[in-house]
């Protein structure tokens, strides 16, 4: 099976500017996970979907982060107006239906905003 | 509230040594599963085991192994002989079985192992 992907690898952009991210789950995943990771910290979950249902949200994902998954398959996640305090590695991760507890991740999209 | 504690913020060992990174957790739910997972310097975060809250038993794979108890709620991570390959940093999490599907990770420990 090939993994996750996910791109870009490495995005700079200048703070209020907007970014998107794409990851590709692995095949037939069903579900799919987006967390942050900034330097020194554990990930920390951003959203959820199973297909193409967005089912949870965290408190972290203000209203300027949208993200999407509008097949089912792969999904975007967008930053409106970047701020400095965005800049972190952004993972994504997909699991199955017959083993939905277990997440395999992609390599990130690391996020700097200058 | 969920919360998974990694003390040992670095760790280095001298290759061939055994070295035991420690989880704990805390968690209201009955049922739970909890992970471990490996994040070399590349980035990306590398699956290494799953334990469900009913099945207490220790699990070896090769080098690596894994004490789980539910007592003290631990789930402690040891490689033994230890190879440069291993340096990266480790991250135990938790995961509800009811609703909830997010890991909850610690803050992670970063393994040097000096050849």
């Amino acid at each position: 099976d090939t993994g996750v992907s996910q791109d870009p690898r490495h995005k700079i952009t200048k703070r209020g500017q907007n970014v998107t991210f794409r990851c590709d789950p692995i095949s037939e995943h069903n579900r799919l996970y987006w967390y942050r990771q900034t330097l020194g910290q554990g990930p920390e979950f951003l959203t959820y979907f199973q297909n193409e249902a967005q089912l949870e949200k965290s408190r972290l994902l203000s209203d300027r982060f949208s993200a999407e998954r509008p097949k089912g398959s792969f999904s975007t996640l967008e930053i409106q107006r970047t701020e400095q305090g965005d800049s972190a590695m952004y993972l994504c991760a997909s699991s199955p239906t017959y083993r939905a507890d277990t997440q395999y991740f992609g390599p990130g999209t690391r996020l700097t905003v200058l | 509230a969920q919360k998974v504690t990694q003390a040992q913020t670095e760790i280095s060992v001298v290759e061939k040594e055994d070295v035991t990174l420690d989880c704990v957790y805390e968690t209201r739910d009955t049922t739970y599963y909890l992970f471990w997972y490996k994040q070399p310097p590349s980035g990306e975060l590398v699956f290494l085991i799953r334990r469900n809250s009913f099945d207490e038993q220790n699990e070896i794979s090769g080098r690596y192994s894994w004490n789980f108890q539910k007592s003290t709620s631990s789930f402690n991570f040891t490689i033994t002989a230890s190879q440069v390959v291993d340096s990266a940093v480790y991250f135990c999490a938790l995961r509800s079985n009811f609703g909830n599907e997010k890991l909850t990770f610690g803050t992670g420990t970063r393994l040097t192992i000096i050849p």
